[in-house]
């Protein structure tokens, strides 16, 4: 069974930074393009990042490009999302899916909840 | 940072028939990328219900079905059943902001 596990998720202060983690099982994660989704409260889905297989290629939305970063360590199955600069709108769930082609996202995590606020 | 535009919501009596549509532009649907649509219940991940335009993943039942049309795409629910009732999204590549993109969303209800 494909299990994907975010982590790293909590309340930041604008201006902080957090690292949120996916862990991936029953999945070998090395074959996929991964991607991060996001979801404000209350409020749609949003494509945030996405990963090539050999982290050879990488991109971000308009509005996490230069403070979000998205990586893969295919040795430990797990992908990674850098978030610097925090403002208060990049308050979300975030999940972890991968990118079946064109997008598709087949498998999801369970998300992670991430606030920022003072 | 949506572009491609759902209706708020759409309801339903059970048993009957209802369309999704999804409207998006020349950059996006109309530039021959594909859609795929979810299903999200309160609460949880959203699930892939819909890919490649008209492909049901293996265990959704061919009560949903999808379609594409020039600048559009459609998700049809036939057979409406309480368990349906969920928020729906549209997704497709747009190549003037080069990222994938999500529909506003759709509430459906079941009455």
């Amino acid at each position: 069974e494909v299990q994907l596990v975010e982590s790293g998720g909590g309340l930041v202060q604008p201006g902080g930074s957090l690292r949120l983690s996916c862990a991936a099982s029953g999945f070998t994660l090395s074959t996929h393009w991964m991607a991060w989704v996001r979801q404000a409260p209350g409020k749609g889905l949003e494509w945030v990042a996405n990963i090539k297989q050999d982290g050879s290629e990488k991109t971000h939305v308009d509005s996490v490009r230069g403070r979000f970063t998205i990586s893969r360590d295919n040795p430990k199955n797990s992908v990674y999302l850098q978030m610097n600069s925090l403002r208060v709108e990049d308050t979300a769930v975030y999940y972890c899916a991968n990118d079946g082609g064109y997008g598709r996202a087949d498998y999801w995590g369970q998300g992670t909840l991430v606030t920022v606020s003072s | 940072q949506s572009v491609l535009t759902q209706p708020p919501s759409v309801s339903g009596a059970p048993g009957q028939r209802v369309t999704i549509s999804c409207t998006g532009s020349s950059s996006s649907i109309g530039a021959g990328y594909v859609v795929h649509w979810y299903q999200q219940l309160p609460g949880i991940a959203p699930k892939l219900l819909i890919y490649a335009n008209t492909n049901r993943p293996s265990g959704v039942p061919d009560r949903f079905s999808g379609s594409k049309s020039g600048t559009s795409a459609s998700l049809a629910i036939t057979g409406l059943q309480a368990e349906d009732e969920a928020d729906y999204y549209c997704q497709s590549y747009d190549s003037s902001l080069s990222v994938y993109v999500f529909g506003t969303g759709t509430k459906v209800t079941v009455l």
